[in-house]
């Protein structure tokens, strides 16, 4: 069965520095892949959705890698701010049709 | 846009209980899925819509839920006869279906509590 495991529970860095969120998948070889964001007691909010074709892509201060060899993703987020701290969900899946599997999310916290 | 919006936002019941949540999706949004996340998890897919027929239901989906969506507008999912281990977030989210890929938008959920 799919298996989607995102790199830690808990990333804690400075504010200014870029935080690095991974994304590592098994079983399947999805089409997209999407990033959410969510706050404690909101729902997930929709960051970036990348394509397998694409290696890379980019919104403001955020970045999300694809690597299809790997079965991995990244997400970056340059020049961290406090506001930033928040648990980062990945969802790797096959077609627009699939519902979305979550990963456990990772909580990241930027200390000011 | 008025965004997804789930009501009520919390609910308390006793074991055995039925509880009914409501879902208003964005207005034109043809795909209209469920969702339950516990603590320290991601969302886990429970059912999918489009339009008023329910296309997909997960195997987590026991014969105690049920969920309808009448006119392929608002839809409802019903827990009967709950248990301690329904409690949790219940997610809805909808999506265009139409064109090119559009992302799920969630509403903030409703969250169970179970005595």
């Amino acid at each position: 069965s799919q298996k989607i495991e995102q790199n830690s529970e808990a990333l804690n860095i400075q504010e200014g520095k870029t935080a690095t969120l991974t994304c590592n998948y098994t079983n399947y070889s999805p089409a997209y892949l999407q990033w959410y964001r969510q706050d404690p007691g909101r729902g997930p909010v929709f960051l970036l959705l990348i394509r397998e074709n694409e290696k890379e892509k980019r919104k403001e201060r955020l970045k999300v890698t694809f690597d299809t060899t790997l079965k991995q993703s990244l997400f970056h987020i340059t020049a961290s701010q406090p506001a930033d701290s928040a648990t980062y969900l990945c969802a790797p899946f096959l077609s627009g049709n699939t519902p979305l599997v979550f990963g456990k999310g990772t909580r990241l916290s930027v200390i000011a | 846009d008025t965004g997804v919006s789930q009501d009520p936002r919390h609910k308390i019941t006793k074991r055995g209980q039925n509880v009914t949540f409501r879902c208003d999706p964005i207005s034109e949004h043809n795909r209209l899925y469920w969702y339950r996340q516990t603590l320290g998890q991601g969302p886990e897919f429970l059912t999918y819509f489009q339009n008023e027929a329910q296309l997909e239901k997960s195997r987590l989906l026991s014969d105690r839920f049920s969920a309808e969506r009448p006119k392929g507008s608002f839809s409802t999912l019903e827990i009967q006869r709950t248990e301690q281990g329904d409690s949790a977030m219940y997610l809805c989210a909808s999506s265009s279906g139409s064109g090119v890929y559009q992302p799920q938008h969630f509403g903030d959920g409703t969250r169970l509590s179970i005595l």
